[in-house]
């Protein structure tokens, strides 16, 4: 079946703009996970979804960063007044269910450059 | 805060050899241990996923081990290929206010030549 979709794939954009990340589960799943990968950083948590419940946010960087997601399936992450240490690799993953018991499944990958 | 370590950073080997990957993390109040492998410019494919009251899973040529109370997990590649060829990462799961988030290792790089 159809894996985690992300798009666009790749985005370069001017400091100080908005950028919109979007990223497609898989038809299913019920947990939404995203993370950042910096050039010479490990990948770092951002955000989670589980279900109807309250998303865990604890990871978002800035007040510029948010998220959301539309009907428990498709979710988008925006950046607000981009800056040049806001580029990285945005990966977004999904399971199963919340409970860590189930593999999280990693899109492609959304390279943000911030020039 | 949850600190993962991979070891070594970067590895070389001929085809055939049978190495291993280390991976070290600080807190051994883990759900799970997932072994990742990343190649450039895809994104993650999940090569194994142990529960923290297993010791050890297999498939194919790899063998993963868990040592939660030593903070430690192995992965064991064996007859390496070329193909093989990858970042491999680690990345063990929180418990409690942490649950659902995984936390990552750097990678080792590894190249395995003809």
């Amino acid at each position: 079946g159809a894996g985690v979709s992300q798009s666009p794939s790749n985005k370069v954009t001017e400091k100080g703009k908005d950028v919109e990340l979007r990223c497609d589960p898989i038809s299913g799943h019920t947990a939404l996970y995203w993370y950042r990968q910096s050039l010479g950083q490990g990948l770092e948590f951002l955000i989670y979804f589980q279900g109807n419940s309250a998303p865990d946010k604890s990871g978002l960087p800035s007040d510029r960063f948010s998220a959301e997601r539309t009907g428990g399936s498709v979710s988008t992450l925006t950046i607000q007044r981009t800056q040049q240490e806001d580029s990285a690799v945005y990966l977004c993953a999904s399971s199963l269910g919340g409970l860590p018991t189930y593999e999280q499944y990693f899109g492609p990958g959304t390279r943000l450059t911030v020039t | 805060k949850q600190e993962v370590t991979q070891i070594p950073a970067a590895l070389s080997v001929p085809e055939g050899e049978n190495l291993v990957l280390n991976c070290s993390f600080t807190d051994s109040a883990i759900y799970n241990l997932q072994w990742f492998r990343q190649d450039p410019g895809k994104g993650l494919t999940s090569l194994l996923l142990i529960q923290s009251s297993q010791r050890e899973q297999t498939s194919g040529r790899l063998n993963a081990s868990l040592d939660k109370s030593s903070g430690r997990s192995t992965l064991y590649i064996a007859a390496s290929q070329p193909g093989d060829s990858a970042t491999y990462l680690c990345a063990v799961s929180g418990r409690g206010s942490t649950l659902g988030r995984l936390y990552f290792g750097r990678g080792t790089q590894l190249t395995v030549w003809p």
